[in-house]
C-alpha cells in the first residue's frame, strides 16, 4: 500500500504571500497524483492532478504542483494566497497498475491566511 | 447536478447500537467510494462499488461494516454493534468511469459524522 506524508500539519502565511504545501509519498510503482481541497463545512474538491506528461501541473485557484519522480515529491505552490485560501489540503495517489481504485490521502495541511 | 449527498449529516448514538449512513452520488456516476476520517488524518478507504458490485473492501472494513448499493445507484453503510473507535467522518465520493482505474477525479459529499458514546 502507499504511504503519503504531508509532513507540515499547519502553515500560516500572510495574505499575498508564496505557499509551498509539501507531499511526498512511497514509490514502488508508478502513481498518479492529486491535490484535494477541504472548505470548513464542505466536501473535499479536486485542486489539481498529475497523471501524465508535464510535470508542472496547474490546477483552480492560481494553484499548481510539480511531480517530481526522483524526489517522490508532488509540492503544491501558491505564487500569492487569499484569505479565501483558508482551508485543509490533501494530498493523494493512486497506483497506476493495479486494477483497485483505492486513492491513499496524507493526513492534510491546514493552511491558515493572515490579513 | 446536485452533488454528492449525504445523510444523516450527523449521529449520536450508544455504544453497541446499529446505525446506517446513506449516500446519493452524482446521478451519471457509476463508481463510488466510501472513506472514513478521523481527526487529525486524512481520508481512509472503506470500500468501493463500480455500479452495483462491491469490488474492494478494506482491512478497516471488519465484519460490523457492510456497505450496498442495491441498484447501482445510491449506497449505505452500515455499522452493526458500533463501537467508541467508530466514531469518525464517514466519507461518500463518486466518480465517472470512462478513465483508467485511478484516474478520475473524485466527487465528495460533506460526510456524515458519527459520534459513539
Amino acid at each position: 500500500a502507499q504511504s503519503v506524508t504531508q509532513l507540515d500539519s499547519q502553515v500560516p502565511v500572510f495574505e499575498e504571500a508564496p505557499v509551498e504545501l509539501r507531499c511526498n509519498y512511497s514509490s514502488s510503482v508508478s502513481v498518479y497524483l492529486f491535490w484535494y481541497v477541504q472548505y470548513p463545512n464542505q466536501g473535499l474538491q479536486l485542486l489539481l492532478k498529475y497523471l501524465s506528461g508535464s510535470t508542472l501541473v496547474k490546477g483552480i485557484n492560481g494553484f499548481e504542483a510539480e511531480f517530481n519522480k526522483s524526489q517522490t515529491s508532488f509540492h503544491l505552490r501558491k505564487p500569492s494566497v487569499h484569505i479565501s485560501d483558508t482551508a485543509e489540503y490533501f494530498c493523494a495517489v493512486s497506483e497506476i497498475y493495479t486494477a483497485g481504485n483505492q486513492f491513499y490521502f496524507g493526513t492534510g495541511t491546514s493552511l491558515t491566511v493572515i490579513p | 447536478d446536485t452533488g454528492v449527498s449525504q445523510d444523516p449529516r450527523h449521529k449520536i448514538t450508544k455504544r453497541g447500537q446499529n446505525v446506517t449512513f446513506r449516500c446519493d452520488p452524482i446521478s451519471e456516476h457509476n463508481r463510488l467510494y466510501w472513506y472514513r476520517q478521523t481527526l487529525g488524518q486524512g481520508p481512509e478507504f472503506l470500500t468501493y462499488f463500480q455500479n452495483e458490485a462491491q469490488l474492494e473492501k478494506s482491512r478497516l472494513l471488519s465484519d460490523r461494516f457492510s456497505a450496498e448499493r442495491p441498484k447501482g445507484s445510491f449506497s449505505t453503510l452500515e455499522i452493526q454493534r458500533t463501537e467508541q473507535g467508530d466514531s469518525a467522518m464517514y466519507l461518500c465520493a463518486s466518480s465517472l468511469a470512462g478513465g483508467a482505474p485511478g484516474t478520475g477525479e473524485l466527487f465528495f459529499g460533506e460526510g456524515s459524522r458519527l459520534t459513539v458514546l
